[in-house]
């Protein structure tokens, strides 16, 4: 079974300043998808963005993107020019290719500061 | 745009009562989930479906079963609520096209507390 570590439980930055979120994870597998989710207060969970561990690049969306580290099992989110509605709780979850479950770590709250 | 919808936002039940918790997702998924998230330990997987009338049992699925009738529509049951099971529990729907599959699109949760 899959561990997924998220080292910071609770972080808080200012406004328009970068972010970086940090996950480590433990697979034997090495055809893997990992994926950072969103979930603002009291609303949905969403997708923020997903990674395929065959890819070199680095996956990038917008103000978020990730510093994937396949030896070293790491995937860290970057949040450049940090908004408001960027406070969540935001999940790292690895998932294994052919396999739909996902496990998720346990979440770090962020909380951007006007 | 996909739209996964849960029976209620907030449960009050008693310990002991049958409780059921309904998901509907109107994108056609195939896989459909049932995450329980609890502070400090995350998501964590009850049960999940590949199709219809099939489930798979995820990491918790002790005192939970799962209903999985019509394509769109899987239903949680705690058939005898206890104290421990108060929780928020998340449904989740994603697709499988072509070997792949794709990101799961979530409810927006029940808040269930047994008293």
């Amino acid at each position: 079974a899959q561990t997924v570590t998220q080292s910071q439980p609770e972080m808080s930055v200012q406004e328009a300043e970068t972010v970086t979120l940090s996950c480590t994870y433990d697979t034997s597998e090495n055809n893997y998808y990992l994926f950072w989710y969103k979930q603002p207060p009291s609303r949905q969970m969403i997708l923020v963005i997903r990674q395929e561990a065959y890819k070199q690049q680095n996956a990038t969306e917008n103000r978020f993107s990730v510093n994937f580290q396949k030896a070293a099992k790491s995937f860290s989110l970057k949040i450049s020019d940090s908004q408001l509605g960027d406070t969540a709780m935001y999940f790292c979850a690895p998932r294994n290719f052919g396999n739909e479950k996902l496990t998720f770590g346990t979440g770090t709250r962020l909380t951007i500061i006007p | 745009d996909v739209k996964v919808t849960q029976s209620s936002r907030y449960l009050v039940k008693r310990t002991g009562e049958k409780v059921f918790l309904e998901c509907v997702q109107d994108m056609d998924h195939e896989n459909m989930f049932w995450y329980r998230q609890d502070p400090g330990l995350g998501l964590r997987l009850i049960y999940f479906s590949y199709d219809v009338k099939m489930k798979e049992k995820g990491d918790i699925p002790e005192g939970y079963s799962v209903s999985r009738e019509k394509k769109e529509r899987f239903s949680l049951i705690l058939e005898s609520a206890s104290t421990n099971q108060t929780s928020m529990y998340l449904c989740a729907s994603s697709i499988y096209r072509d070997y792949t599959t794709y990101e799961q699109y979530f409810g927006p949760g029940t808040r269930l507390t047994v008293t």
